[in-house]
């Protein structure tokens, strides 16, 4: 049990529509990451916050957005959804940003878009 | 640019026996980290190992060890005594300290363990 917990653990939506992801990081961890894992293929880093601001960003487009909220929990928005989009979303906590050592994943929301 | 490479799409191996899953990583940074996760079909992502690039001895954790060759880039993977239960996508990734947090996995090897 990691202690990092995600909602809703599957969805689909239709192309063009707006989605919403959450995570609650594990107790005591104030990083949370967020990663894209199409289907055969191994996890992309979309983005990480820390305390609240976006600290780096991996190569995707804006509509990709988050936010980290004062309790460390924190949301993954995508906006005008692409077929391409469909995929295991996974968010990781950990204590800073480092990443010196272990990494808590959550078992990930798995989007499908039609 | 850093990459993780695993060239083994899938392995077998028998129950009981041990097994190596490979993996090279390219970075130019001389601090980083690297990890070994499994995921099983149910998703999630579990932390199986770590070794920092300073580190002078392989990791191990319970029947996990990490072969650290760091002049050939190579992170490879042991796994002692394999159970049914090892059976399961297994990713190499790395971190590049002055990066951040963030993680740069691998392409995963598939493993399947027989009885």
């Amino acid at each position: 049990e990691t202690g990092v917990t995600q909602s809703p653990t599957h969805l689909i939506k239709t192309r063009g529509q707006q989605v919403t992801l959450r995570c609650s990081s594990q107790s005591g961890h104030n990083t949370v990451s967020w990663y894209q894992q199409a289907l055969g293929q191994g996890p992309q880093f979309i983005f990480q916050y820390y305390r609240e601001e976006e600290n780096g960003r991996g190569n995707f487009p804006p509509r990709f957005s988050g936010l980290q909220f004062p309790n460390y929990s924190s949301e993954l928005n995508v906006n005008a959804l692409e077929l391409d989009d469909s995929a295991l979303y996974l968010c990781a906590s950990s204590s800073g940003i480092a990443n010196t050592g272990e990494l808590f994943f959550g078992e990930g929301s798995r989007l499908t878009v039609l | 640019a850093q990459k993780i490479t695993q060239t083994q799409p899938g392995m077998f191996v028998q129950e009981k026996e041990a097994v190596t899953l490979d993996c090279t990583y390219d970075t130019s940074d001389p601090s980083y980290g690297l990890f070994w996760y499994k995921q099983p079909s149910s998703g999630e992502m579990i932390f199986l190992i770590y070794q920092g690039s300073y580190d002078q001895q392989n990791a191990t954790e319970g029947r996990y060890s990490l072969n650290f060759q760091k002049a050939r880039k190579s992170a490879n993977l042991v796994i002692s005594a394999s159970q049914l239960g090892d059976s399961a996508m297994y990713f190499c990734a790395m971190s590049v300290y002055n990066q951040g947090g963030k993680l740069i996995f691998g392409q995963g090897t598939e493993l399947s363990v027989k009885p």
